[in-house]
């Protein structure tokens, strides 16, 4: 069964950092992976989608990249905002995962920018 | 274009209760899937539609869960007698096709709670 894993749970940094969110997952043998943003009683926004093959995608402030060999994500995010401040999701799709085609997340980090 | 919508937002029902939630996928997408979050937790995989077919309901809780898409599009997932257990945000979300490529789009989800 895939396990996704986010480490931290919380962070908080003032505005203007640089920073790195983690996600590791158990089996390398995924689909794709996507990185989203939870605001509170609100949806799931996608931010950046990784297919399998792929290395890294990129969109504005964030970057995120894959390692499947080593079942790790990383989202980098630039020049950071209070704005920015929610939830971030890692979810990756594969065949242990929720049925053929269901996503199996992470419980997520935190993220309070500081003003 | 309008995206994933849900019905209610918000819905308390109380224990023994039937309920259902409605979910409007984006216009001519294949997939739907819906998911279950509880407070603090990522969201888990319930089942998954392919058109009016239902390919996979392997994280359907108990058979107090019912799902069904008649006519391919819209989506109603039905709790039986609810329990206390029950409450949490129910996420549906839609794509494009059946391809394990393909991105998932989120509504902004039921917050269900039982009392």
């Amino acid at each position: 069964k895939q396990e996704v894993t986010q480490i931290p749970a919380a962070l908080s940094v003032p505005e203007g950092e640089n920073l790195v969110l983690n996600c590791s997952f158990t089996d390398s043998a995924i689909y794709n992976l996507q990185w989203f943003r939870q605001d509170p009683g609100k949806g799931l926004t996608s931010l950046l989608l990784i297919q399998s093959s792929q290395r890294e995608q990129t969109s504005g402030r964030l970057n995120a990249s894959l390692d499947k060999s080593s079942g790790r994500s990383t989202l980098y995010i630039a020049a950071s905002q209070p704005g920015d401040s929610a939830t971030y999701l890692c979810a990756v799709r594969s065949p242990l995962g929720g049925g053929a085609d269901g996503l199996t997340f992470g419980k997520g980090t935190h993220l309070i920018i500081q003003p | 274009g309008a995206g994933v919508s849900q019905s209610p937002r918000y819905k308390v029902a109380k224990r023994g209760q039937d309920v259902a939630l409605r979910c409007d996928p984006i216009s001519g997408h294949v997939s739907l899937f819906w998911y279950q979050q509880a407070l603090g937790q990522g969201p888990e995989f319930l089942t998954y539609f392919q058109n009016e077919a239902q390919l996979d309901k392997s994280g359907l809780p108990s058979d107090r869960f019912f799902a069904e898409r008649p006519e391919g599009s819209v989506s109603t997932l039905k709790i039986q007698r609810t329990q206390q257990e029950d409450s949490a945000v129910y996420l549906c979300a839609s794509s494009l096709g059946d391809l394990s490529t393909y991105e998932q789009y989120f509504g902004p989800g039921t917050r269900l709670t039982v009392t």
